[in-house]
């Protein structure tokens, strides 16, 4: 059974540039995270997909945009890249959004630079 | 303002030397507590799911355990495989997660 996936592994960009990540939901999910994860630092979410639509948003600004598809996968947009972009994103699928306490399981991230 | 707090920010054990982590929170109406265990450079790996206080759960070395202000994660004779920074999480519903820094383990042999 494949867990999370995430693709790419490592990404890196220049400031003002645009970024596409992408994630794929373990098998039997079909809600979407995604969180941001600076050096040092926990995770922070950013926003949670599910039926194809944004159901809840953290603390990001609109520079930050996703997708979910179809088949549950999901994608992360990034515009005009900053320096403090750069992080490891992750992005962390669950069954249900109605069942606030189920568990989230993690892909292994996007390593992502911004030079 | 919902709150995580992990202390230490690090802890270094010798093989054999149990210890504990420890997670407090101050969150408006707990769901859940999760306890992450995190490589360098990959995705958290889901450890445990706590729910209500008093609740315990054990995986191999590793035991945590939650009260109505924290939550704790016991390392009993921890192995040099232990070492790994250890994530505790917060939901309190909408299943987004609130991370605390970690305390990253360190096990020596």
């Amino acid at each position: 059974d494949a867990g999370v996936t995430q693709s790419p592994t490592h990404l890196i960009k220049t400031r003002g540039q645009q970024v596409t990540l992408r994630c794929s939901p373990k098998s039997g999910h079909d809600t979407v995270s995604w969180y941001q994860q600076a050096l040092g630092q926990g995770p922070q979410f950013i926003f949670q997909y599910y039926e194809e639509e944004e159901r809840q948003r953290g603390n990001f600004p609109d520079r930050f945009s996703g997708h979910q598809f179809p088949n549950y996968s999901s994608e992360l947009n990034v515009n005009a890249l900053l320096l403090g972009d750069s992080a490891l994103y992750l992005c962390a699928s669950s069954p249900l959004v109605e069942r606030s306490t189920d568990t989230q399981y993690f892909g292994p991230g996007t390593r992502l630079t911004v030079l | 303002e919902d709150q995580v707090t992990q202390s230490p920010e690090a802890l270094r054990l010798q093989e054999g030397e149990s210890s504990s982590l420890n997670c407090s929170y101050t969150v408006s109406g707990l769901r859940g507590l999760f306890w992450y265990r995190q490589d360098p450079g990959k995705g958290p790996e889901f450890l445990f799911t706590l729910y209500s206080a008093g609740e315990e759960k054990e995986k191999e070395r590793l035991k945590a355990t939650l009260t109505k202000k924290e939550s704790f994660l016991h390392i009993t004779a921890p192995k040099p495989e232990d070492s790994a920074t250890y994530l505790c999480a917060v939901t309190t519903g909408a299943n987004n997660l609130f991370f605390g820094t970690g305390t990253r383990l360190t096990v020596i042999p």
